[in-house]
């Protein structure tokens, strides 16, 4: 069975200030994880995903993400926050499971920058 | 590119009446459409996924006959909540995807908030 654990349901950051936001997964087969991000009133957007490959993914409006396998982690971060990175974040793990393939979300982050 | 629809964006109902949710991908048509239940604070949970002209497979514990789900063309699919109760109440949320592999990117829409009083 797959699951993913985001820390913080709600992160904090001063506008040009560092994002992090983590995720960690569990997975019985290696995984395939996401980053999508959620504006109000908007469907969910996905931001980057790490397949297989190189562990550092890029993603779009400047974040990325590493999956490390050792810590069963893909946290995701922006080296500077702006305004318009307010938004809710969701990690989401997919993998193989009982024959079937499904994507398995975080509680999501909800993201402020301040001014 | 890649946008995708859903109708109502929030809808208020009766106990025990039916409900019908359209789901459509505006510009690329979806060989999968899945739809997905997301409680307050919670994770989105996948309830089915449906491929253009077949039958839906539901996950465990989604009762099939209470959420119906017709993917008739390549670019609708609809979610019917039938006789619905209170504890229907939820945020309802499609996904598509112009390819088979569920891994593949999925572009979600907006959402219908569904509240059943």
């Amino acid at each position: 069975a797959q699951s993913v654990t985001q820390l913080g349901s709600h992160v904090s950051v001063s506008e040009g200030a560092l994002v992090l936001l983590r995720c960690n997964y569990s997975s019985s087969v290696p995984p395939y994880l996401f980053w999508y991000v959620q504006y109000p009133n908007q469907g969910l957007q996905l931001l980057l995903k790490y397949t297989t490959g190189a562990t550092l993914v890029k993603g779009i409006n400047g974040f990325e993400a590493e999956f490390k396998k050792s810590e069963t982690s893909f946290h995701l971060t922006k080296p500077s926050a702006h305004m318009s990175d307010a938004a809710e974040y969701f990690c989401a793990v997919s993998g193989t499971q009982g024959g079937s393939e499904k994507l398995v979300f975080g509680k999501g982050t909800k993201l402020t920058v301040n001014p | 590119g890649a946008v995708v629809s859903q109708h109502p964006s929030w809808v208020i109902c009766k106990s025990g009446t039916s409900v019908k949710i359209e789901c459509r991908s505006l510009d690329f048509q979806a060989t999968t459409m899945f739809w997905y239940r997301q409680f307050p604070k919670q994770s989105l949970m996948l309830m089915a996924t449906s491929n253009e002209g077949s039958k839906a497979t539901y996950e465990q514990g989604v009762e099939k006959d209470k959420f119906l789900i017709n993917h008739a063309s390549l670019t609708l699919s609809t979610l019917t909540v039938t006789s619905a109760h209170p504890e229907d109440s939820s945020f309802y949320i499609c996904s598509a995807s112009p390819w088979t592999h569920l891994t593949d990117t999925q572009y979600f829409g907006p959402g219908t908030r569904l509240t059943v009083l």
